[in-house]
C-alpha cells in the first residue's frame, strides 16, 4: 500500500465549475499535508498547504485535511482554463521526507 | 520568493555518455536538496536526499554508482547521470529545503531537465 494514495485520473470539468480533488494516506505520522500543482513539462510548485487536521481557504482554492479518515482534499471554485494541470497532494512527518501521491491530471475546458 | 534553477533545461547525449545536471538555490541556502525522477503522467520518484557537505542518501533501488550526487555548496548541488542508456531518458527534478530555517513543508522545486539518451 502506497503511503499517499491519489487517483491520477484525467478530471475533465467545464469552465466555472467547482472541483474536487482527493487524497487518502495511511501514515497516522503525517503532520503536514500540501498541494502542489505541476503544469506540463514543468517543476510543481506548492499551492497550498495545512498543518494537521482542518481547512484552509485561499482565494479560489480551499484545502481540507481529516485525519481520523485519513482524507486530503482540495476545492477549486469557479475554476479556469488556467487552472488545467496537475495537481499533487504531499505530506510529510516534519522530518526531510516529503511523501507525494501520483497526481490527478485535471482539464477545464472553455 | 525561493527560487530553484536547474541547467540544462533540456539535453540529448548519446548511449554511453555522462551527463551532468545542475540545481542551484537563487535567494536561500540549501542545507537539503533532493533529486526527483518523474516518467511521463507518473509522480515524483525520490532518487536521493543530499546535504550539504555530506554524502548523499539514496532511494532503495537507485545506484548510486551510475547517480552521482554532490551538494557541494549550500547554494548548488550536481546530479551526473554516468554510461546513460536510453532506459535513462527521464525528466528530473531537484528541489530545495531551506532548514533548519525553513518550515518542514517548504520544498521549492526546480523547473526540470529532461534528459533524452539516443
Amino acid at each position: 500500500q502506497k503511503e499517499v494514495e491519489q487517483d491520477p485520473g484525467p478530471l475533465s470539468v467545464p469552465e466555472g465549475a467547482i472541483v474536487s480533488l482527493n487524497c487518502t494516506y495511511s501514515n497516522s505520522a503525517f503532520q503536514y499535508f500540501m498541494w502542489y500543482r505541476q503544469y506540463s513539462r514543468k517543476g510543481p510548485e506548492l499551492l497550498m498547504y495545512t498543518y494537521s487536521s482542518g481547512n484552509k481557504e485561499d482565494g479560489r482554492f480551499t484545502a481540507q485535511v481529516d485525519k481520523s479518515s485519513k482524507y486530503i482534499s482540495l476545492f477549486i471554485r469557479d475554476s479556469q482554463p488556467s487552472d488545467s494541470a496537475t495537481y499533487l497532494c504531499a505530506s510529510n512527518t516534519g522530518g526531510f521526507k516529503t511523501i507525494f501521491g501520483a497526481g490527478t491530471r485535471l482539464f477545464v475546458k472553455a | 520568493g525561493a527560487v530553484v534553477s536547474q541547467h540544462p533545461s533540456w539535453v540529448i547525449c548519446k548511449s554511453g555518455t555522462s551527463v551532468k545536471i545542475e540545481c542551484r538555490s537563487l535567494d536561500f541556502q540549501a542545507t537539503t536538496m533532493f533529486w526527483y525522477r518523474q516518467f511521463p503522467k507518473q509522480s515524483l520518484m525520490l532518487m536521493a536526499t543530499s546535504n550539504e557537505g555530506s554524502k548523499a542518501t539514496y532511494e532503495q533501488g537507485v545506484e548510486k554508482d551510475k547517480f552521482l550526487i554532490n551538494h557541494a555548496s549550500l547554494t548548488l548541488s550536481t546530479l551526473t547521470v554516468t554510461s546513460a542508456h536510453p532506459e535513462d531518458s527521464s525528466f528530473y527534478i531537484c528541489s530545495a529545503r531551506d532548514l533548519p530555517s525553513g518550515n518542514s513543508y517548504e520544498q521549492y522545486f526546480g523547473p526540470g531537465t529532461r534528459l533524452t539518451v539516443t
